[in-house]
């Protein structure tokens, strides 16, 4: 069965710090990979996707991610944090075969607090 | 750009009511969802919808159906409310080609009393 795993449920960091959000996936086939982030009171806005090729992906707002099959992991990272990051981010992989066409399945999400 | 449209981003309903929650997109999506986030929880999937008239239960479609009459417009329905749906509600669209990613909605979060 699919499931997606974001172990971490709070994390702080200053502004200006790296950042990682950590991601853990399981699907049977060729997994399509997502993460959105949503400010409080909002809705989901997509960051980045992974379907294939170039395992590091490049999204909005600087942010990255690298697909590693081997580890299951689909991590977010950003180089360095803006307090306008401070959100809650979400992982998802999307199943597309059969009568799952188009669905995703969501982590818990990670809710990110920036210092100043 | 894709845009989502939920009709209420506040509502407060009575135990035992009747509750609709409208979503509409204009980007002339086939594949429309509806889910519900707690917190701690997630999102998880209550019904989705491939194309007009059709549709599919999630993970928790207990006390709730939906309804699509017209392809921009998917309804959640709840029969008889009751004060564990209180949640956040977000819809979101989907052009089904290919693996093209969700697009939602702001939500809407409703109240039960």
């Amino acid at each position: 069965a699919q499931s997606v795993t974001q172990p971490d449920i709070h994390i702080t960091v200053s502004e200006g710090a790296s950042l990682e959000l950590r991601c853990n996936y399981s699907y049977g086939a060729t997994p399509y990979l997502f993460w959105y982030v949503q400010s409080p009171g909002q809705g989901l806005q997509l960051l980045l996707k992974y379907f294939s090729g170039d395992t590091l992906v490049q999204g909005i707002k600087g942010f990255e991610a690298e697909f590693k099959r081997s580890q299951s992991s689909f991590n977010l990272r950003k180089p360095s944090v803006h307090w306008s990051d401070a959100a809650e981010y979400f992982c998802a992989v999307g199943a597309f075969g059969g009568s799952t066409l188009g669905r995703l399945y969501f982590g818990r999400g990670t809710q990110l607090t920036v210092w100043p | 750009d894709v845009k989502v449209t939920q009709s209420s981003r506040y509502l407060v309903k009575r135990t035992g009511e009747k509750v609709f929650l409208e979503c509409v997109q204009d980007m002339d999506h086939e594949n429309m969802f509806w889910y519900r986030q707690d917190p701690g929880l997630g999102l998880r999937l209550i019904y989705f919808s491939y194309d007009v008239k059709m549709k599919e239960k999630g993970d928790i479609p207990e006390g709730y159906s939906v309804s699509r009459e017209k392809k921009e417009r998917f309804s959640l329905i709840l029969e008889s409310a009751s004060t564990n749906q209180t949640s956040m509600y977000l819809c979101a669209s989907r052009a089904q080609s290919s693996y093209n990613e969700q697009f939602f909605g702001p939500g809407t979060r409703l109240t039960v009393l």
